[in-house]
């Protein structure tokens, strides 16, 4: 069965501190593994996508098939980064998104 | 372009009555998904629509949710009747395809209370 596990459900750090939000994933062949992000009071949107390889507003994530991780990390976080993060997945043909439970991250001046 | 849009925002209501959500997708897109999110909890998928079929729709408690989209372009979501459990945000979202690589943009969702 599809299921993203995101264990921590809040994550608070200080501007210019390196953060890490955790994903792990189960999938029974090869997922496309996704992180969204929601600001206050904005809708959700995709943050950055596996298959792009691209770093997208200084975060980058690297999907781990050993470890099913797709772990999204900054090396310095600013307070414009306070936002809820949520890790998906979807099969390569169906659309469908599986969203883990979100990681309200704070980040703090 | 213009995002994706929901009405109404915000909707509540009393056990047992009926409510509906409306949804217009990004022009052009021909997959459109409905999501309820739980609070605390991630979206999960109730019913994907390529252009006016139904592609998937196993999690749609279908004793008292119905959805449509007729003419492939503007979709309704209906709960009749509405349990305390429905109470939840709404989220339609779109995308162009519908293949898993392909970008899903959200609309701003509707929040249902259900007293």
């Amino acid at each position: 069965a599809q299921r993203v596990t995101q264990p921590e459900k809040l994550l608070s750090v200080f501007k210019g501190a390196p953060v890490e939000l955790k994903c792990n994933y189960s999938y029974s062949g090869s997922p496309e593994l996704f992180w969204y992000v929601q600001y206050s009071r904005q809708r959700l949107q995709l943050l950055l996508r596996h298959i792009s390889r691209e770093s997208i507003k200084g975060f980058t994530a690297d999907l781990n098939k050993g470890e099913t991780s797709f772990h999204l990390k900054k090396p310095f976080a600013q307070e414009e980064d306070s936002a809820m993060y949520y890790c998906a997945l979807s099969s390569s043909t169906l659309g469908r998104l599986y969203f883990g439970r979100g990681t309200q991250l704070t980040v703090w001046p | 372009e213009a995002g994706v849009a929901q009405s109404p925002r915000y909707k509540i209501i009393e056990k047992r009555q009926s409510v509906a959500f409306w949804c217009n997708p990004i022009s052009g897109h021909a997959t459109l998904y409905w999501y309820q999110q739980i609070l605390g909890q991630g979206p999960k998928l109730l019913i994907q629509f390529q252009n006016n079929g139904v592609v998937d729709d196993s999690q749609l408690p279908k004793d008292r949710f119905s959805a449509e989209r007729l003419k492939g372009v503007d979709s309704t979501l209906k709960i009749q009747p509405a349990k305390l459990e429905d109470s939840a945000v709404y989220l339609c979202a779109s995308s162009l395809g519908g293949v898993g690589t392909d970008t899903q943009y959200f609309g701003p969702g509707t929040r249902l209370t259900v007293l």
